[in-house]
């Protein structure tokens, strides 16, 4: 089974300030690598995806991640942080199930703005 | 065009009682998947469904069955609730082979 792991589970930044928040995941084929972004009492929205090809994927609202399979990893990052970004970020990867796919989600990182 | 609804967005449910939650995907698509979301926690798979036939199952108790119609909505049933099945649950939508999902808003579930 494919796990993902988020570390840290908040994330305090300045307004302006790099934001990075942490991803790394298990899979014993190549993963497709989600990052999702859930406001309070809303559904998940997808900031992005990696599936294949550009390990640079770039996403809605500045944000992007990097697929780096030696470490196993697939970070968010936004180069400024802007007071709307504060929201619970979820990474996710796909997994095959019966006859399907599922999604494999990490517990989650509270990120929070600072003015 | 319309996202994922669900409905209803809340309700709260006594333990033993049973609950049937909504979700009407996005036009073309033919998968429905249901997720939980315990508070503080990230979301847990609970069914697959591509043309009214189960793609997969999750880690969930008997008690959790879902069913899709025709036109592609999805009901999703909990019956003899405990307090336990207190969550967010929430319904995603894809195209067929696709690994991207579209989730709705989710339906909040209170058992007292």
């Amino acid at each position: 089974a494919q796990s993902v792991t988020q570390l840290g589970s908040h994330v305090s930044v300045s307004e302006g300030a790099l934001v990075l928040l942490r991803c790394n995941y298990s899979s014993s084929v190549p993963p497709y690598l989600f990052w999702y972004v859930q406001y309070p009492n809303q559904g998940l929205q997808l900031l992005l995806k990696y599936t294949t090809g550009a390990t640079l994927v770039k996403g809605i609202n500045g944000f992007e991640a990097e697929f780096k399979k030696s470490e196993t990893s697939f970070h968010l990052t936004k180069p400024s942080a802007h007071m709307s970004d504060a929201a619970e970020y979820f990474c996710a990867v796909s997994e095959k199930v019966e006859y399907g796919n599922k999604l494999v989600f990490g517990a989650g990182t509270i990120l929070r703005v600072k003015s | 065009d319309a996202g994922v609804t669900q409905s209803p967005t809340h309700l709260i449910k006594t333990r033993g009682q049973q609950v049937t939650l909504r979700c009407s995907p996005i036009s073309g698509h033919k998968s429905v998947s249901w997720y939980q979301q315990v508070l503080g926690q990230g979301p847990q798979f609970i069914f697959q469904y591509y043309e009214k036939e189960e793609r997969g199952r999750g880690n969930f108790p008997d008690r959790f069955s879902a069913r899709q119609f025709p036109n592609y909505s999805s009901e999703l049933n909990v019956n003899a609730l405990l307090l336990g099945d207190s969550a967010l649950y929430l319904c995603a939508s894809s195209l067929e082979g696709a690994t991207e999902a579209f989730f709705g808003q989710g339906t909040r579930l209170t058992v007292v």
